[in-house]
């Protein structure tokens, strides 16, 4: 079936350190890919999608490539501030007949000064 | 827009109580999810429908929880009874081709 998966966390970055998250996905069809952020309290936020074979979402300075190659949607960002501190949740999710939402199991991001 | 919006944001029953969770999606939205979230097995997708139809409803844990979706406007999630292990957080999202929109959740607490 269907799934995402993540690599595990946490993730601990000093401030302007460069962040590569992993995600790759398993798909029977062609789904649109996402990363979602977060923050401690709060619902999930849409950071950034891409809907198809090498596109690039970007958002906030964070950006992810779709690989369909590679299976991939890793999601990077060049300078990580304190504030970025938040668990990243990549997912896949079909548009057409059933719009269903899958997501990995999360990735924390803790950043020190 | 006021985005999703869920009630309660934080609900304490007690065990064998019936909880119901509520949930106002974005106008204009076709699809529902609704989300448990705990620390032990992260963001499970419990039920989603589509034009209030229910599609998906196999991470739906056992008969003492449902999900009802009346019309365009109005969901809920209720369980009964309640029982210790479904303490978690809730959340809510409706959805269009822009993407999926969560609600700031309902966290439950069953003692």
């Amino acid at each position: 079936g269907d799934s995402v998966t993540q690599m595990e966390g946490p993730v601990t970055l000093s401030e302007e350190a460069f962040l590569t998250i992993n995600c790759t996905y398993t798909a029977t069809g062609y789904p649109s890919l996402f990363w979602y952020v977060q923050y401690p309290g709060e619902g999930l936020q849409l950071l950034l999608k891409a809907t198809k074979a090498d596109d690039k979402g970007s958002n906030k300075g964070f950006e992810a490539t779709y690989r369909k190659e590679t299976t991939s949607f890793h999601l990077e960002k060049g300078s990580v501030q304190v504030s970025d501190s938040a668990v990243y949740f990549c997912a896949l999710r079909y548009l057409l007949n059933t719009d269903k939402l899958i997501f990995g199991t999360g990735t924390r991001l803790q950043v020190f000064p | 827009d006021a985005g999703v919006i869920q009630s309660p944001r934080h609900e304490v029953t007690e065990m064998g109580q019936e909880v119901t969770l509520r949930c106002k999606p974005i106008s204009g939205h076709n699809s529902l999810f609704w989300y448990r979230q705990t620390m032990m097995r992260g963001l499970e997708l419990l039920i989603y429908f589509n034009n209030n139809v229910p599609i998906d409803d196999s991470g739906m844990p056992e008969d003492r929880f449902s999900a009802k979706m009346p019309n365009a406007s109005f969901s809920t999630l209720k369980i009964q009874p309640s029982e210790p292990r479904d303490s978690a957080v809730y959340f809510c999202a409706s959805s269009s081709p822009a993407g999926a929109f969560f609600g700031q959740g309902t966290r439950l607490t069953v003692v």
